[in-house]
């Protein structure tokens, strides 16, 4: 099955640098590549996703990576700001059948202002 | 609009209680229904996940079974509850259609055994 690996666990950064975080992911077959943000105690929220026909995608500050040959994808957060302070997962799919998601194990994002 | 709705937000429970919990959605036919847990400062683990009506697939050995009695509705229980069954709760659904693909987590439960 499926396995998706997230680094790093934890990222301290001062308000207006980058941040960046990384997944890789097993199964070739996978093609949906979402990022979730999730504050404390609050559900998942999306933040931004890409499908396996797209190699980067962007959304204001926020942009995401996309390496099919290697199977890695990554977030970028530009002029990171305190309120962008949150767990962030990565997460893969395969669209049809089960479609489950697995995710990984999260970064710790710090924005220090 | 789709919409999901998941109850109750907290619950606390004592050890060797029956659980459930239950989770509808709006807006959408056939989901695909999932159960997650996430246990304190840890990632999301899939517990379940449904096809269908009557459909359930488990990921994970333990303590909990689901059911999908209606085609939007997905219900998560256990008959004695471990203290190891202590988490938060997410169902989600997933559509993948032209225009309107992904998936959405519904508000949570925080279910504390004591």
């Amino acid at each position: 099955g499926e396995n998706v690996e997230q680094h790093p666990s934890t990222l301290s950064v001062q308000e207006g640098d980058s941040a960046v975080i990384k997944c890789t992911y097993s199964d070739s077959a996978s093609n949906y590549f979402p990022w979730y943000k999730q504050e404390l105690g609050k559900r998942p929220q999306l933040i931004i996703d890409i499908r396996s026909n797209v190699g980067e995608k962007k959304d204001q500050r926020i942009a995401v990576t996309l390496n099919k040959t290697a199977k890695h994808f990554s977030l970028h957060i530009t002029e990171t700001q305190p309120e962008d302070s949150a767990v962030y997962f990565c997460a893969a799919s395969t669209e049809g059948g089960s479609e489950k998601l697995v995710f990984g194990k999260g970064t710790k994002l710090t924005v220090n202002p | 609009s789709q919409t999901i709705h998941q109850w109750p937000a907290t619950l606390v429970q004592p050890v060797g209680s029956p659980l459930s919990l239950e989770c509808t959605v709006e807006g959408t036919s056939n989901p695909n229904l999932y159960w997650y847990r996430q246990a304190a400062g840890r990632g999301l683990q899939l517990l379940f996940y449904s096809v269908g009506i009557g459909q359930i697939s488990s990921e994970v050995p333990q303590n909990l079974s689901a059911s999908r009695p209606q085609d939007r509705q997905f219900i998560l229980s256990s008959k004695k509850l471990l203290l190891s069954d202590s988490g938060f709760y997410l169902c989600a659904w997933s559509v993948f259609r032209p225009g309107l693909y992904g998936y959405t987590f519904g508000s949570g439960t925080r279910l504390t055994v004591v």
